[in-house]
C-alpha cells in the first residue's frame, strides 16, 4: 500500500471552478506540503503545515488554501480555479527535523487540467 | 533569495557513466538532496550531502562542495530504467524562518542504448 496517496489522480475543471486536490499519509510524519510542478520550472512550494495546528504559505500560495483535518491528511483548495493553474500537484511528508536526512516522500501526483 | 542551477537534459549510452551538476546560490544551506522523478511519476529521494565530500550508494554516488556552492550526481553503469529527471533540492530557510526545499528545474536524462 502507498504511504502517501492524493485524490484525485486527474482532474479536468473550468475556470471559477472550486477545486479540492486531498492527500492522507499512512508514514506517522508531523510535517506535510503542497507543491505544484511546471515544466520547465521545477517543483515549487505552495503551503506547508508542520503539525495540525500550523498551516504557512509557501512561495507561491495566491489563489490557493489548505486545511489540516489531521495529522494523515491534508488538503489542497483552489476557490476560483484559472487556466494557470494547470500542473502536476504534488503532495509531500516528511519527519521532524533532527533525523538524519528528514527527506520527503512524496504521493503519486495530481494532474489538473483548468480550461 | 535561492538560485539552483543544473543542466535541462542530457544523454547518455547503456552502460556508460554519467554526471549532473548542480551548483546553488543560497542565502543559507542546511543540506542538498538529490530526487530521480521518472515521467509522470512521483520524485524519489535518492541522495543527501550536508558535509563536502563523496556519498556513494551503489550505483548512485553524490559530492558536496559546499565552499563552491557545487553538488554533481554520478550515476555509474547507467540502465535503461535510468532515463528519468533528476532533481537538484537545497534545504534552506525560507520567508517564515523554517527549513524548507527548493527545487532546481530538473536534468532529464536519456540512455540510450
Amino acid at each position: 500500500d502507498a504511504d502517501v496517496t492524493q485524490t484525485p489522480r486527474n482532474r479536468i475543471t473550468k475556470t471559477g471552478k472550486r477545486i479540492m486536490l486531498e492527500c492522507s499519509q499512512t508514514k506517522g510524519h508531523d510535517r506535510m506540503y503542497w507543491y505544484r510542478q511546471d515544466p520547465g520550472l521545477g517543483l515549487r512550494l505552495i503551503y506547508y503545515s508542520f503539525d495540525v495546528k500550523d498551516i504557512n504559505k509557501g512561495e507561491i500560495s495566491d489563489g490557493y488554501s489548505v486545511s489540516r483535518q489531521a495529522q494523515a491528511k491534508f488538503s489542497l483548495s483552489l476557490e476560483s480555479a484559472i487556466p494557470n493553474q494547470t500542473a502536476l500537484y504534488f503532495c509531500a511528508t516528511s519527519g521532524s527535523t533532527g533525523t538524519a536526512y528528514n527527506e520527503q516522500f512524496f504521493g503519486p501526483g495530481t494532474r489538473l487540467t483548468v480550461l | 533569495g535561492q538560485n539552483i542551477d543544473q543542466p535541462t537534459e542530457m544523454t547518455a549510452t547503456e552502460g556508460a557513466i554519467v554526471q549532473i551538476n548542480c551548483t546553488y546560490q543560497t542565502s543559507g544551506f542546511n543540506g542538498l538532496f538529490w530526487y530521480q522523478q521518472h515521467a509522470g511519476e512521483a520524485p524519489t529521494f535518492l541522495s543527501y550531502n550536508v558535509l563536502d565530500g563523496l556519498e556513494e550508494k551503489g550505483r548512485f554516488s553524490s559530492f558536496l562542495s559546499r565552499s563552491k556552492g557545487y553538488s554533481y550526481l554520478l550515476l555509474k553503469e547507467l540502465q535503461m530504467k535510468d532515463s528519468a529527471s533528476y532533481l537538484c533540492a537545497v534545504r534552506d530557510v525560507d520567508q517564515t524562518g523554517a527549513n524548507n526545499l527548493f527545487f532546481g528545474t530538473g536534468t532529464r536524462l536519456t540512455v540510450i542504448p
